[in-house]
């Protein structure tokens, strides 16, 4: 199984601040024939289920606001909130659907310092 | 908009097999494929397996023994059975529409709980 690794696991950020969670996979998820990496982030607000913010890595779900933004290749990805806002309180996940078993990181919550 | 509705009893005895359904809105299950994801309570998000409205499915090894999904394209469902219940397999259960490989929509969750 390719073993999906966030951090860090909790962060605080004042509101209009930069947030910034890392997602690390145990083996490349980059497809080399069409030059995509199989990842996406989802975003778990309290009491809800998961919501897809972006996959391919970086490219936004329709409807995600545009501060939410993704980057990384291989086995290293980032998730960025630039302009933190009160509605982002949330645990984001990545997850990579290279192969099967898909797997999730164990999760990073976001919260207002 | 897509719709999907999990229900089934949010109760099982140990050893008995839990058993869930997904009502799918919106869109026909005669495309895409089907997922099943669960939560324990405070805990990560696991991928149990998916299915296409052919048959086809893929599950998680670490479940594969106990798990058998099935998708009713004449009621627009998708179901999880998962045999042999303990208390590790209580946890939230969603189910989830993939366009592509990643899952674009999910449903609200339920909570399966395991005891005698």
């Amino acid at each position: 199984d390719i073993v999906m690794t966030q951090s860090p696991d909790s962060l605080a950020v004042s509101l209009d601040e930069r947030a910034t969670i890392n997602c690390k996979s145990s083996q490349s998820v980059l497809y080399s024939s069409n030059n995509k990496n199989y990842l996406a982030w989802y975003q778990q607000k309290p009491g809800q289920s998961p919501k897809l913010l972006l996959y391919w890595a970086s490219t936004r779900e329709s409807g995600v606001p545009d501060r939410f933004s993704g980057s990384g290749s291989g086995t290293d990805f980032t998730l960025t909130i630039s302009s933190l806002q009160a509605e982002d309180v949330a645990i984001y996940y990545c997850q990579q659907y290279y192969t099967t078993p898909r797997t999730f990181g164990q999760g990073t919550k976001v919260e207002i310092k | 908009q897509v719709q999907l509705q999990e229900s089934g009893p949010g109760l099982v005895k140990p050893s008995e097999t839990l058993s869930l359904t997904c009502t799918v809105s919106s869109v026909s299950i005669t495309n895409y494929y089907w997922s099943w994801i669960r939560q324990p309570p405070g805990k990560g998000l696991e991928w149990i397996g998916y299915i296409s409205y052919t048959g086809g499915a893929s599950y998680n090894p670490s479940l594969e023994s106990r798990v058998t999904m099935s998708v009713d394209t004449s009621k627009n469902r998708f179901s999880l059975n998962l045999t042999s219940a303990t208390a590790t397999d209580a946890a939230v259960y969603y189910c989830a529409m993939s366009t592509g490989y990643y899952l674009d929509y999910w449903g609200q969750g339920t909570l399966v709980t395991v005891s005698s």
